[in-house]
């Protein structure tokens, strides 16, 4: 099981330019969470997939983020257009049953 | 309130010490709960569950209490390996999505 699989691990952009972080889930896991973790607001959860459907987006900072999973090994996270303070450590996890398992996470500097 | 409120830390503790860290939540109707471990510059990975009777793993015990809503992580007989930032987690009942805490940092020191 090669577990759940981010890419980039790390992106240097500059402000204003479209960044799009990719997750390939735990194969079977039916869930999928998009995390973003800073030193001053820890983890917060930004979007959740239950069976490819986005249940709970209310994390989602404004507009300028989206998300999508076309199916169930796939899902994506794009800033368009990216910020200073969108800085962070983007984490993908899954789950089936019990508890999650991340991703290595996209280290996200906007410049 | 927080949903998931931890002490922060840090914990700075010798090699051989006792430590315990609590953190409380506030949906009483949460029935998951769990203990990670995230190490610096890496993700997060489960320490274990959290069940109703207390459960334990070799050194590291893990307790509920619904009544006063809160966990505790119990880690005796410290290792230099244990210093990590421990993150306490809930669900969120409605969606069953999981509540992270700030998580409290641990350094084991010789």
């Amino acid at each position: 099981d090669a577990g759940v699989i981010q890419s980039p691990r790390h992106e240097v952009t500059e402000m204003g330019q479209e960044v799009t972080l990719r997750c390939k889930p735990i194969s079977g896991h039916n869930s999928l969470f998009w995390y973003r973790q800073t030193m001053m607001r820890g983890l917060e959860l930004l979007i959740y997939f239950n069976n490819n459907v986005p249940i709970d987006d209310s994390g989602m900072p404004e507009d300028r983020f989206s998300a999508k999973m076309p199916n169930a090994s796939f899902s994506t996270l794009k800033i368009q257009p990216s910020e200073p303070r969108d800085s962070a450590v983007y984490f993908c996890a899954s789950r089936a049953e019990g508890g999650y398992t991340f991703g290595s996470g996209t280290r996200l500097t906007v410049v | 309130r927080k949903e998931v409120e931890q002490d922060p830390g840090p914990f700075n503790v010798p090699e051989g010490a006792t430590v315990a860290f609590n953190c409380t939540y506030s949906n009483s109707a949460s029935q998951s709960f769990f203990w990670y471990r995230q190490d610096c510059r890496k993700e997060p990975k489960l320490l274990m569950s959290v069940y109703s009777s207390g459960n334990e793993d070799g050194r590291f015990t893990a307790q509920l209490n619904r009544a006063s809503q809160y966990i505790s992580l119990l880690i005796r007989d410290s290792k230099l390996s244990d210093s990590a930032t421990y993150l306490c987690v809930v669900n969120k009942p409605r969606n069953n999505d999981m509540r992270f805490g700030a998580g409290t940092r641990l350094t084991v020191k010789p």
